[in-house]
């Protein structure tokens, strides 16, 4: 099946920085979304984008489908944006079945 | 809130027993997905429906089993438990088979005891 690989694993970053998470997949998708769980365990969907740049406030994320990696961009860190964060990719497997395949995630710490 | 409602939040259970985590979807979608998520396993994608139909099978045991109703909630039934089947328990639903942008629930948290 599909291989998603996400960098760094942690991450602990000072109130007020910036970051970049990265997410590299090893076949084609039709779908790439990027999570957050919460400490309380809640997944939030951040990004649907299996192609392109989208921006939602102080997140944005580009997917560069033909080179099979994505990017979520946090800036101005907040200590709420503390969490795990999930890259996911949908593709069918050999057997023609469509699955959503999750990474590994990438633990963020925010420090006041 | 994302739409998909997973019920209970909390479950505690015994070593041999037998559980049922239901979940509904967003209205209208048509796909149900479950995942366990477990400390060393990361979030593991179990099983798939798309309007009462199994569509794709993950690392699922052969202890559990799920299903799709008419109405389009899915239950998944967890059986003969072990302390290695405590986990939390997510429900995802998308409007269509493949594609298309998925929505979890809030989990269902197992504990094994």
């Amino acid at each position: 099946g599909i291989q998603v690989e996400q960098s760094p694993p942690d991450l602990i970053l000072q109130e007020g920085a910036n970051s970049t998470l990265r997410c590299n997949f090893s076949d084609s998708v039709n779908n790439l979304q990027w999570f957050h769980q919460n400490p309380w365990g809640q997944l939030i969907n951040l990004f649907y984008i299996p192609s392109g740049t989208k921006q939602n406030g102080r997140l944005s994320a580009t997917t560069v489908a033909t080179e099979r990696y994505s990017l979520l961009y946090i800036s101005s860190s907040q200590t709420t944006d503390s969490g795990v964060y999930f890259c996911a990719v949908g593709a069918y497997s050999g057997a023609g079945s469509y699955q959503l395949t999750f990474g590994k995630g990438t633990k963020l710490s925010v420090i006041p | 809130d994302s739409g998909v409602t997973q019920t209970p939040k909390h479950l505690i259970t015994a070593t041999g027993q037998r559980v049922t985590l239901r979940c509904s979807p967003r209205s209208g979608d048509l796909s149900v997905y479950w995942y366990q998520q477990s400390l060393d396993q990361g979030l593991q994608f179990l099983i798939q429906y798309y309007n009462g139909e199994e569509r794709a099978k993950g690392n699922i045991l052969e202890r559990f089993s799920a299903q799709q109703f008419p109405d389009l909630h899915s239950e998944l039934n967890l059986s003969s438990l072990e302390l290695g089947d405590s986990a939390l328990y997510f429900c995802a639903s998308s409007a269509d088979r493949a594609g298309d942008e998925a929505f979890f629930g809030q989990g269902t948290r197992l504990t094994v005891v």
